[in-house]
């Protein structure tokens, strides 16, 4: 089992929709949550990070974090085609500034 | 555009051999960590610097090495160069203080045939 699991996809939306991506892990001592947002050929974008458990929102993204199910997710709302990139989960432990990244899910968004 | 530069943009060469990959971080970032990318193992940690000191290792081959020089800019070096090898490495620096808070260079594609 790895680490951190993310479905790959590709999950397709329509235009306006709200999307939600997921991570499951594995090693409970994970406290730092991110993600990151990847267009095709290009280096990982940091979109936000939260520290153990809770919500945190930016714009139109909220990034939710359940520590008692080891299980994070990213919520897009009104999304939009300039979305659509592949969404990289990663996770460090306290201490540790070192993350430990999922395999990432494709995203598209149509218009 | 992240502000870390990453040279040269595209790589290709031969087995058995030797290359250097440059970074330099955004203005004022001490942290400087490299990535290696494929689409087998995904993103990949591979070491970080802090002000020219090694500060943490990953899963970096003996075969490949790292400084930070003192303008802090870093290169990365892959030696016996393998197909396996061939793969995006991507170099990233973090603000003092905000570590979890990581910027991206636009990566090296490596090809090695």
């Amino acid at each position: 089992q790895k680490e951190v699991e993310q479905d790959p996809g590709p999950l397709s939306v329509p235009e306006g929709a709200i999307v939600s991506l997921n991570c499951t892990y594995s090693n409970s001592a994970f406290q730092y949550f991110m993600w990151y947002r990847q267009y095709s050929r290009k280096g990982p974008e940091l979109l936000m990070y939260t520290y153990s458990s809770g919500n945190k929102e930016d714009g139109r993204f909220t990034a939710q974090v359940d520590k008692s199910s080891k299980y994070i997710s990213l919520f897009i709302r009104d999304s939009q085609p300039s979305d659509s990139a592949t969404y990289l989960c990663a996770m460090s432990v306290g201490g540790s500034y070192i993350p430990t990244f999922g395999r990432g899910t494709s995203l598209i968004v149509h218009p | 555009d992240s502000g870390v530069t990453q040279t040269p943009k595209h790589l290709i060469t031969a087995t058995g051999q030797r290359v250097t990959l440059r970074c330099s971080p955004r203005s004022g970032d001490l942290s400087v960590y490299w990535y290696q990318q494929s689409l087998d193992q995904g993103l990949q940690f591979l070491i970080q610097y802090y002000n020219g000191e090694e500060r943490a290792k990953g899963n970096i081959l003996e075969r490949f090495s790292a400084q930070q020089f003192p303008d802090l800019h870093s290169e990365l070096n892959l030696s016996s160069l393998e197909l396996g090898d061939s793969a995006l490495y991507f170099c990233a620096s973090s603000p003092l203080g905000e570590p979890y808070e990581q910027y991206f260079g636009p990566g090296t594609r490596l090809t090695v045939t």
